[in-house]
């Protein structure tokens, strides 16, 4: 258990509300990642931080903003919500130590998002 | 912008049948090459990291294959099981950037 909590677990919402996930490691580790899950895709890259208000994006970043204010937590947001950000979102943590050296990532348990 | 290729998409193999599947990644800055093993409704599981070229990692029936020069990792699993039943990940790793991810191999075994 890599003690990565991600809230919400569940949400609907409907179009044009804001949402924020919420990732909360207890490991300290360095970097911290939002992906997306969706059919025929994979895992996808949202943003990512490398430290205390240090973010960039990712693949996928458009309709997205994070935020990093301390080191245990990593907020995405969804300013208006549409309905193509429907989806499973994962949080995931690495990057500490020798971790840094292989990439190595532990994941959070998903946030499943669906947008009305 | 990096491109990391699984093959087959899904697989369905019997009880008991062994079975492999492939990842390509670039065989340039290679830095690391990582399979998760991802289960319906969890986060994806660490199986193996493989650094060098030639490592062959096994875990239970499990294993897994690294060949850089050309780029392209094999899993292999033994005498599979239903528990076996799950999407496989492999991710690249270039050292500077964050792990691009392949879209699976999702593996079915029927009882």
């Amino acid at each position: 258990d890599a003690g990565i909590t991600q809230s919400p677990r569940h949400k609907v919402t409907e179009t044009g509300t804001p949402v924020t996930l919420r990732c909360h490691q207890t490991e300290n580790h360095r970097y911290m990642y939002w992906y997306r899950q969706d059919p025929g895709h994979g895992l996808r890259l949202i943003h990512y931080s490398y430290g205390v208000k240090d973010t960039d994006k990712g693949e996928v970043s458009d309709g997205y903003s994070v935020s990093r204010s301390k080191t245990e937590d990593f907020l995405l947001t969804l300013e208006s919500a549409t309905s193509s950000q429907t989806s499973v979102y994962f949080c995931a943590i690495g990057g500490t130590s020798g971790r840094a050296h292989t990439g190595e990532l532990f994941f959070g348990e998903g946030s499943r998002l669906t947008v009305l | 912008i990096l491109n990391v290729e699984q093959s087959p998409q899904s697989l369905h193999v019997q009880e008991g049948d062994s079975t492999n599947f492939t990842c390509s990644f670039p065989s340039s800055n290679f830095y690391a090459l990582h399979w998760y093993r991802w289960e319906t409704a969890k986060s994806p599981e660490a199986l193996f990291v493989m650094t060098l070229n030639g490592d062959e990692k096994k875990k239970g029936r499990i294993s897994a294959t690294l060949n850089t020069k050309e780029g392209y990792s094999y899993l292999y699993i033994k005498g599979s099981q239903p528990e076996d039943s799950a999407t496989y990940l492999c991710a690249f790793y270039s050292g500077n950037t964050p792990l691009v991810f392949g879209k699976g191999t999702r593996l079915s075994v029927i009882a």
